[in-house]
């Protein structure tokens, strides 16, 4: 079956740190990956996407690329900001059509 | 904004009771998904509606079920309440052919 594994967190970064947030999954078929973000008290936003392989999906300064060798979807931003501040969930779809999500990094960034 | 709506944002309910959450797509957005969030199971699959017809199902409970209506408007109805239900309901909707979901701000239940 699919499945998705996230860094454990909570992360801790200072603003204006460089954030990496690893992802991995495990897959049948091609699937489609995505990053969500969940801000306190809200929904689920689209945060970004990456339909096949050594595709580069781009967001607010975040960006993660769709590794098929790896079978990674690594999250990535130049310069955390205190707004940064949310859980972050990487997730794959496949023909199945519903979402398999990981279990979510905690991003913290403080002043 | 993702344009999905859900109602209501926060529902109290004691064991043993039945109630209902709803949720209205983005326009144009034919498919409709349930997710359950909970701190021991994370975010998980229930079911997927698709112009009216079930489309996929997940980890959903036979004391749950859902139906999706001819407006587009989905309701999740969740019966004989147990403690271990209480979590964040999450409604999404998508295009045709297009994977990406987008997600509602979700209902908060909490079971007593």
């Amino acid at each position: 079956g699919n499945s998705v594994t996230q860094m454990e967190g909570p992360v801790t970064l200072s603003e204006e740190a460089f954030l990496t947030i690893n992802c991995t999954y495990t897959a049948t078929g091609y699937p489609s990956l995505f990053w969500y973000v969940q801000y306190p008290g809200e929904g689920l936003q689209l945060l970004l996407k990456a339909t096949k392989a050594d595709d580069k999906g781009s967001n607010k300064g975040f960006e993660a690329t769709y590794r098929k060798e790896t079978t990674s979807f690594h999250l990535e931003k130049g310069s955390v900001q205190v707004s940064d501040s949310a859980v972050y969930f990487c997730a794959l779809i496949n023909t199945a059509s519903k979402l398999t999500f990981g279990t979510g990094t905690r991003l913290q960034v403080t002043l | 904004d993702s344009g999905v709506t859900q109602t209501p944002k926060h529902l109290i309910t004691a064991t043993g009771q039945r109630v209902t959450l709803r949720c209205s797509p983005r326009s144009g957005d034919l498919s409709v998904y349930w997710y359950q969030q909970s701190l021991d199971q994370g975010l998980q699959f229930l079911i997927q509606y698709y112009n009216g017809e079930e489309r996929a199902k997940g980890n959903i409970l036979e004391r749950f079920s859902a139906q999706q209506f001819p407006d587009l408007h989905s309701e999740l109805n969740l019966s004989s309440l147990e403690l271990g239900d209480s979590a964040l309901y999450f409604c999404a909707s998508s295009v045709v052919g297009i994977h990406e979901q987008y997600f509602g701000p979700g209902t908060r239940l909490t079971v007593t």
